[in-house]
């Protein structure tokens, strides 16, 4: 079946270090996001990828990094700049570049900073 | 989101009742508002969008409402079931940008 996963579904992790979220998509599409979900608040945007090799900064990006090394992969790392990193991680494609358009997201990632 | 709000933040019906959440947004340039579903421990999922040309759509017991004058649009889901408790989010956008609001927890009561 076609999709995104995400991995891990749990993460814990101690102050001071980066840890890696795995995104894969075998949805063929060309853009990729990765999104931040904080109780009470809305999905707040991270990074974003419209084309292989190529990537933008969202509302958030301080602290992340991300890489689009393959159409189907987009990895967020949390690095240990990001002050407060707890939080649930969504990763999202979609078929066509435009914003307008549907968004298939993951079922996310729980990161605790220990 | 800063560019959308979401009202009202949670909501609690009884089985069969209506339940409609309600956002405003600021940005006239907007012309795409989806609506999407977030069940516990999953990610969001696109219910039903609209776009500006249109003043309402409907699919099965869901329909969006869209009021570009007073810049606001409406989520009404009718005869609720216990599969529709669920987080909704709204968003706003066009080509360029999109904004979601802070969400809506919908408790439907057996």
């Amino acid at each position: 079946d076609g999709g995104i996963t995400q991995s891990p579904k749990y993460l814990f992790r101690k102050e001071g270090q980066n840890v890696t979220l795995s995104c894969e998509q075998n949805l063929n599409h060309d853009a990729m996001y990765w999104y931040r979900q904080d109780p009470g608040q809305g999905l707040r945007l991270i990074y974003y990828s419209q084309i292989v090799n190529d990537f933008q900064k969202g509302d958030i990006a301080e602290g992340y990094s991300v890489s689009r090394e393959k159409k189907e992969s987009f990895p967020l790392t949390v690095t240990s700049a990001q002050k407060n990193p707890t939080a649930f991680y969504l990763c999202a494609s979609s078929m066509v570049t435009s914003w307008a358009g549907e968004l298939f997201f993951g079922e996310g990632s729980r990161l605790t900073v220990l | 989101g800063e560019n959308v709000e979401q009202h009202p933040s949670t909501l609690s019906v009884q089985e069969g009742d209506s339940a409609v959440i309600k956002c405003t947004y600021s940005d006239s340039a907007s012309n795409y508002f989806p609506w999407y579903k977030q069940e516990l421990g999953k990610g969001p999922q696109l219910i039903i969008d609209i776009r500006s040309n249109v003043g309402e759509k409907k699919d099965q017991r869901i329909a969006v409402t869209l009021n570009k004058t007073a810049k606001h649009f409406s989520l009404h889901i009718t005869e609720t079931q216990p599969e529709d408790s669920a987080v909704y989010f709204c968003a706003e956008g066009n080509d360029y940008k999109l904004s979601f609001g802070a969400g809506t927890t919908v408790t439907v009561r057996a």
